[in-house]
């Protein structure tokens, strides 16, 4: 099992600039869940993707968006950026769109200045 | 929608000290309850978890119980070591309707084992 990797590690943006984050799921799992998590705070579900479609979102508007390919791996991109938006993304993969066993990556950290 | 809250938000033990950590939730539908580990610059990792259809489940020092009526669910350490200080977040989802990837976390504990 290669477990959930993410890039990048860390990046800086500015307002109203655009950033994408990636993520390659664990091996054998077909289902990538995205979470954000503000400091000190527990993470926060973001959306969800199964078969390449978005299947669940949480509350969070429409500038925050995904994609999942064939190979299972899926990217996060968010737009017109807040300096609210600074907060550790963190990726999850699960072996199928029902189950709550999920396995975290080491998170991406944006800071928006 | 569902609402987890955890307690403490800290807590300190002495080395070899048990540490319980308690979360409700609101929503009846839940099922689902992971509990995660979380060290410094690290995503979170799953220590254990339960489903609605067992009370208790252990693993080593571990162990995690479940009460559907009161909507409570903790998580119990004993024999604390200091490697086991990190942060704990305990989580709820629904899996019988395929939302079992939505999870909702709690607020978080920071744990501290003191030698």
């Amino acid at each position: 099992e290669t477990g959930v990797t993410q890039s990048p590690t860390h990046l800086i943006k500015t307002r109203g600039q655009q950033v994408t984050l990636r993520c390659s799921s664990q091996s054998g799992h077909n289902t990538v869940s995205w979470y954000q998590q503000a400091l000190g705070q527990g993470p926060q579900f973001i959306f969800q993707y199964y078969r390449e479609e978005e299947n669940g979102r949480g509350n969070f508007p429409p500038r925050f968006s995904g994609l999942q390919f064939p190979n299972y791996s899926s990217e996060l991109n968010v737009n017109a950026l807040e300096l609210d938006d600074s907060a550790l993304y963190l990726c999850a993969s699960s072996s199928g769109q029902g189950t709550g066993e999920l396995i975290f990556g080491e998170g991406s950290r944006l800071t928006v200045l | 929608g569902e609402n987890v809250e955890q307690h403490p938000s800290t807590l300190s033990v002495q080395e070899g000290d048990s540490a319980v950590i308690k979360c409700t939730y609101s929503d009846s539908a839940s099922n689902y309850f992971p509990w995660y580990k979380q060290e410094l610059g690290k995503g979170p990792q799953l220590i254990i978890d339960i489903r609605s259809n067992v009370g208790e489940k252990k693993d080593q020092r571990i162990a995690v119980t479940l009460n559907k009526t009161a909507k409570h669910f903790s998580l119990h350490i004993t024999e604390t070591q200091p490697e086991d200080s990190a942060v704990y977040f305990c989580a709820a989802s629904d899996e019988v309707t395929g939302g079992g990837n939505k999870l909702t976390f709690g607020t978080g504990t920071q744990l501290k084992v003191e030698l």
